[in-house]
């Protein structure tokens, strides 16, 4: 079975530029969660779409938004980019239920110079 | 609210030993579920163990084991005869429900982790 997938691994961008990320759910799967890890800041919650509907939000500006296709695929996307948003990008998939377990993608490594 | 607390945030051992990751937690529920997971250089989280509130029994994989506690909320990992590809941080995490009128669906909180660090 064919694990979580993102897209791109690695990012470059520059500031007031947006950018738009790529995860591909375990087949099953319609939870994807996405997280935010800085070496500061640690593994920060962003948020949790299910059956294309965003059902939890962390505590981040605007700025960060997800959307969920029909498939589960999901996107997340910047705008304005700030030099503090440059981190790890984790996207996990789960069959949504608590008891379940998030299953991680490699992550997008995203650099705002 | 729920809190997940892993208070070592580096460890360093010599190859060969044991080396024990604590990870206190906070909730309110009855009902939750506690997590393991592994973060080499790679940079992917790799899950390791999954733990109900109602199973306090220890678990023991290969050199893994796991030791849940209620009564102090806790569920720290051992990992014995340490090798260099250990070397990973480590995260504990706590999943909660939430809404469960509507079925209910998970909150997950994960501690800062620990770098821990196998010496050759």
């Amino acid at each position: 079975k064919a694990g979580v997938t993102q897209t791109p691994r690695y990012l470059i961008k520059t500031r007031g530029q947006q950018v738009t990320l790529s995860c591909s759910p375990i087949s099953g799967h319609r939870s994807v969660s996405w997280y935010q890890q800085t070496p500061g800041q640690g593994l920060q919650f962003l948020f949790e779409y299910f059956s294309e509907t965003q059902r939890n939000k962390g505590n981040f500006p605007g700025r960060f938004s997800g959307r969920q296709f029909s498939n589960s695929r999901s996107e997340m996307n910047v705008s304005t980019l700030e030099l503090g948003d440059s981190a790890l990008y984790l996207c996990a998939s789960s069959f949504g239920q608590p008891q379940e377990t998030q299953y991680f993608g490699p992550g997008t490594r995203l650099l705002v110079l | 609210a729920q809190k997940v607390t892993q208070a070592q945030t580096e460890i360093s051992v010599v190859e060969k030993e044991d080396v024990t990751l604590d990870c206190v937690y906070e909730t309110r529920d009855t009902t939750y579920y506690l997590f393991w997971y592994k973060q080499p250089p790679s940079g992917e989280l790799v899950f390791l163990i999954r733990r109900n509130s109602f199973d306090e029994q220890n678990e023991i994989s290969g050199r893994y084991s796991w030791n849940f506690q209620k009564s102090t909320s806790s569920f720290n990992f051992t990992i014995t005869a340490s090798q260099v590809v250990d070397s990973a941080v480590y995260f504990c995490a706590l999943s909660e429900a939430l809404g469960r009128r509507s079925g209910g669906y998970q909150k997950v909180t994960f501690g800062t982790g620990t770098k821990l660090q196998v010496i050759p």
